[in-house]
């Protein structure tokens, strides 16, 4: 398997401009998690799937970020419209089953300026 | 609060030396589990060891090994012969049930540099 596919690896926006963040989780996983790593706030996560349903949204910081998943093998996380300070790594992880291991993809750096 | 904290923000050692990084966590939970992530400057975050709260033993795997001390909340990872590419951040994770859905929670990372 070819792990946890992100992309794009680097994004630079504009402020105000939409940002489509994509991923492939490992195929048979069945949870899908989506991260922000920055340097002041460390690694947070921002929302998570069972089977294609949203569980926990409890992270995202605000109604500019929305995420889906329309199908097993693959998610989005959208921000509209992008700010500054979404500029972040984005991680997208996935995992069979709650309490094993999160594999996590490559990350993208996302760039608001 | 569910919370993780990692007092050393950087550590340097010598190739082949040992390094102990620690890592508290603040939880009220009797059920969860705790890990350590190591990221790269490649920045992938890759699990280095996983330990389960009910499990008195302490986890190991091959060079890592975690001293786990439940009731002082301490879970800190052990680096034996420590080699060029574990030069890396170190993350302290983690996981634990909130009304039905799962957390978790990463401490802010000791970035570890072994010198040759």
């Amino acid at each position: 398997d070819a792990g946890v596919i992100q992309s794009p690896r680097h994004e630079v926006t504009e402020m105000g401009q939409e940002v489509t963040l994509r991923c492939k989780p490992i195929s048979g996983h069945d949870y899908l998690f989506w991260y922000r790593q920055t340097m002041m706030r460390g690694l947070e996560l921002l929302i998570y799937f069972n089977n294609n349903v949203p569980i926990d949204d409890s992270g995202m910081p605000e109604d500019r970020f929305s995420a889906k998943m329309p199908n097993a093998s693959f998610s989005t996380l959208k921000i509209q419209p992008s700010e500054p300070r979404d500029s972040a790594v984005y991680f997208c992880a996935s995992s069979f089953g709650l309490r094993n291991e999160q594999f996590f993809g490559p990350g993208t750096r996302l760039t608001v300026l | 609060a569910q919370t993780v904290t990692q007092s050393q923000p950087e550590m340097s050692v010598q190739e082949a030396e040992t390094v102990t990084l620690s890592c508290t966590y603040d939880t009220s939970e009797s059920n969860y589990y705790l890990f350590w992530y190591k990221q790269p400057p490649s920045r992938q975050m890759i699990l280095v060891i996983r330990q389960e709260a009910y499990k008195q033993q302490n986890a190991t795997e091959n060079r890592f090994s975690v001293n786990f001390q439940k009731a002082a909340k301490s879970f800190s990872l052990k680096i034996s012969d420590s080699q060029l590419g574990d030069t890396a951040m170190y993350f302290c994770a983690f996981t634990f049930w909130d009304q039905g859905a799962q957390k978790l929670v990463f401490g802010q990372g000791t970035r570890l540099t072994i010198n040759p």
